[in-house]
């Protein structure tokens, strides 16, 4: 069955720090999505791609970074980590506007 | 811009009794609209999609949800709640472009 993955699935980092959070999807879709989930807040868009080599920044991309080198992949790079940047983080993956949009079972980063 | 809206953070539900879970949308050409649920700890799960044609839709666990285009509505309904039900719901919309729009969430809980 197709799934989507993430990966660690949890992170203890320190200030400062580059982090990079893993995300694998085998539905074959071209679009893929980061969302950082906090507290009162919601689900809060990061970045997003609409296929290879694409990237697009989100509501939220202060501090984070991603790259698409090929259909399945789209990892999700914290720059210099900071204590605002704890959180949990979920990828997301779809095809057509119509289908629906699949998740990741979620990242949870402690960052110190 | 797209967006929609859950007026409820918390509802509390007796057993047995029937449930609502509110979303409106903002007026902008055709939604889709979306319902998932997220279980403690885990991701997102899909419930139920509506797109076009019959405005009552049926979804996972038993739930439904009623696309109302002149209150700009997409409710979500069970005719008689589970202790299992309790968890955060988020409705989602998206107009045809390839992102969705989350609520801020519905945290309901259902009691014995």
């Amino acid at each position: 069955d197709a799934e989507i993955t993430q990966s660690p699935r949890h992170k203890i980092t320190e200030t400062g720090r580059q982090v990079t959070l893993a995300c694998h999807q085998t539905w074959n879709h071209n679009n893929m999505f980061w969302y950082r989930q906090d507290l009162g807040h919601g689900l809060r868009l990061i970045h997003y791609s609409y296929g290879v080599h694409d990237t697009n920044k989100g509501e939220v991309s202060d501090g984070y970074s991603v790259s698409r080198s090929n259909t399945e992949d789209l990892p999700l790079t914290l720059e210099s980590a900071a204590s605002s940047q704890t959180s949990v983080y979920f990828c997301a993956s779809k095809g057509s506007p119509q289908e629906t949009q699949y998740f990741g079972p979620g990242t949870r980063l402690l960052v110190l | 811009a797209q967006s929609v809206a859950q007026p409820e953070d918390q509802v509390n539900v007796a057993e047995g009794n029937p449930l609502t879970v509110k979303c409106t949308y903002s007026v902008s050409g055709n939604p889709y609209l979306f319902w998932y649920v997220q279980y403690p700890n885990r991701g997102l799960q899909f419930l139920l999609k509506y797109i076009t044609g019959d405005n009552l839709v049926k979804g996972s666990y038993g739930f439904e949800a009623e696309f109302n285009k002149s209150q700009t509505s997409f409710h979500l309904k069970k005719p008689s709640a589970l202790v299992s039900d309790s968890a955060l719901y988020f409705c989602a919309v998206n107009y045809g472009n390839e992102k969705l729009t989350f609520g801020t969430g519905t945290r309901l809980t259902i009691i014995p």
